[in-house]
């Protein structure tokens, strides 16, 4: 079956340290790529996407996203954490035929400060 | 702007009970879906509707119903609740059926537990 993977449940980091969140999609083909962020006690809120051109996208608050098509991965990066984007960090994929969105099972990221 | 509201904020219901969750959207778009989210197991699509009177089924469609009889509006109803649907509802939004692309609005969720 078609999937979104996010292979990191719960990611512990201090204060600026670097962050990398893997996201690996199973489709073929054409596909539009986002990552979405849920801070505690407020609505999902998308960080950035990925539909054609550069593949490497910038986003809210310093987040970076690379979408490297050969290997089915968006992975989500940022250089330097800080407390505030503790958070759970979704991935979703559109496969660029379909009203839909499939999203991966999140990662919830907790900054030390 | 609102944004996306979701009424109840919580709510318990009992096996075979039957509710509507309601979701309104004051940015006119057209597009707008039904999302459960249950603990490692991400969002999942219930239903979404691309204008009003037009609705279809997402990835867990069963067990829950939908209308669209206006561009604001989009309840959901549970004909006959189960354990099994009790989670986290989001409902959201996006300005237009070209939705390939488009930013998803969320509204704040309503936490049901089914009893």
């Amino acid at each position: 079956a078609q999937s979104v993977s996010q292979h990191n449940h719960h990611v512990i980091l201090s204060e600026a340290a670097s962050l990398e969140l893997g996201c690996n999609y199973s489709y073929g083909g054409t596909v539009n790529l986002f990552w979405y962020v849920q801070y505690p006690g407020q609505h999902l809120q998308l960080l950035l996407k990925y539909f054609s051109g550069d593949p490497l996208v910038k986003g809210i608050k310093g987040f970076e996203a690379e979408f490297i098509k050969s290997k089915f991965s968006f992975n989500l990066r940022k250089p330097s954490v800080q407390w505030s984007d503790t958070a759970e960090y979704f991935c979703a994929v559109n496969p660029g035929s379909a009203r839909q969105l499939t999203f991966g099972s999140g990662t919830q990221l907790t900054v030390l400060p | 702007n609102a944004g996306v509201t979701q009424t109840p904020k919580f709510q318990v219901l009992k096996t075979g009970q039957s509710m509507t969750l309601q979701c309104a959207q004051d940015m006119n778009h057209e597009y707008m879906s039904w999302y459960r989210q249950d603990p490692g197991m991400g969002l999942r699509l219930i239903h979404y509707s691309v204008g009003a009177g037009i609705t279809d089924q997402g990835e867990v469609p069963n067990g829950y119903n939908v209308s669209r009889s206006t561009t604001e509006d989009f309840p959901l109803r549970l004909l006959s609740a189960a354990p099994s649907q009790t989670s986290v509802y989001f409902c959201a939004s996006s300005y237009s059926s070209d939705y390939y692309t488009d930013t998803q609005y969320f509204g704040p969720g309503t936490r049901l537990t089914v009893l």
